[in-house]
C-alpha cells in the first residue's frame, strides 16, 4: 500500500511563529487531506488538496502531486493551533480505495 | 453540509460483552464507509471498508468475526465489537463518502472512545 511520511514528528513553537509541515507519499494518489486532531479526538478537516495551493486564513497548503509531497503552512501560530496534524492520502481505485494516514506532527504552541 | 454523526461518543463495558457503534451520514448518501482505530499517541489505522449492501473488506490482521461491520443502508453503518476485552479499548472513528470517492473529501465522525474493564 501507499506509504505516508510526515515531518517533523514533533514541533514546538512560540506564539506568533510560522511553521511548515511536510507530507511525502510513495505513489500517485487521488486525493490528499490535511486534518487537525483536537484534544477530544475530533478530526477537523483543514484542506482537501489533491494538487495546487489553497489558503484559509492563517493556514495554507500546497500539494505537488508529480513530486509526491504536500506542505501545510501555519503562519502567526496561536496556542489554539496546538494538537496533532495528520496528512491522509487516498489511493487505489474501484473497490480498493483506501485513505491512509501519516503518523502525524504533534505541534505545541507556547504562549 | 457533509455531516457524519457517530454514536456513542464514549462507552465503558465489561469484558466479554459486545458493543455497537453507529455511524450515520446526515445529509448525504454514504456509499462507502471506512472504520479506523487509534491507540493513544498513534495514528489512525484502517480496520475495514464497507460499501452499502455488500460485505465489508477487512484489512490484514483485523478479525472480521470480532469486529462485525454492517452497512445496510446508504446512511448507516455499524461496527460491533464482539466479546470485548481490555485490549480492544481504543478510539474508533468512522468516515463516510458519497459516490464520488476519489474525487471528493472524506468526512469523519467525532469518534467513540471504548473502554473495556
Amino acid at each position: 500500500g501507499i506509504q505516508v511520511e510526515q515531518s517533523p514528528p514533533d514541533l514546538i513553537l512560540q506564539e506568533g511563529a510560522n511553521s511548515t509541515l511536510r507530507c511525502n507519499f510513495s505513489d500517485s494518489v487521488n486525493n490528499l487531506q490535511w486534518f487537525h486532531q483536537n484534544p477530544w479526538g475530533q478530526l477537523i478537516n483543514l484542506f482537501y488538496i489533491p494538487s495546487g495551493t489553497k489558503q484559509n486564513g492563517r493556514l495554507s497548503a500546497t500539494t505537488v502531486a508529480t513530486e509526491r509531497y504536500s506542505l501545510l503552512y501555519i503562519s502567526s501560530s496561536q496556542t489554539t493551533d496546538s494538537g496533532v496534524y495528520f496528512c491522509a492520502v487516498l489511493g487505489g481505485g474501484g473497490s480498493n480505495y483506501k485513505l491512509t494516514f501519516g503518523k502525524g506532527t504533534l505541534l505545541t504552541v507556547n504562549p | 453540509g457533509a455531516v457524519v454523526s457517530q454514536h456513542p461518543s464514549w462507552v465503558i463495558c465489561k469484558s466479554g460483552t459486545s458493543v455497537k457503534i453507529e455511524c450515520r451520514s446526515l445529509d448525504f448518501q454514504a456509499t462507502t464507509m471506512f472504520w479506523y482505530r487509534q491507540f493513544p499517541k498513534q495514528s489512525l489505522m484502517l480496520m475495514a471498508t464497507s460499501n452499502e449492501g455488500s460485505k465489508a473488506t477487512y484489512e490484514q490482521g483485523v478479525e472480521k468475526d470480532k469486529f462485525l461491520i454492517n452497512h445496510a443502508s446508504l446512511t448507516l453503518s455499524t461496527l460491533t465489537v464482539t466479546s470485548a476485552h481490555p485490549e480492544d479499548s481504543s478510539f474508533y472513528i468512522c468516515s463516510a463518502t458519497g459516490p464520488n470517492l476519489g474525487y471528493s473529501p472524506l468526512h469523519f465522525g467525532n469518534g467513540t472512545r471504548l473502554t473495556v474493564t
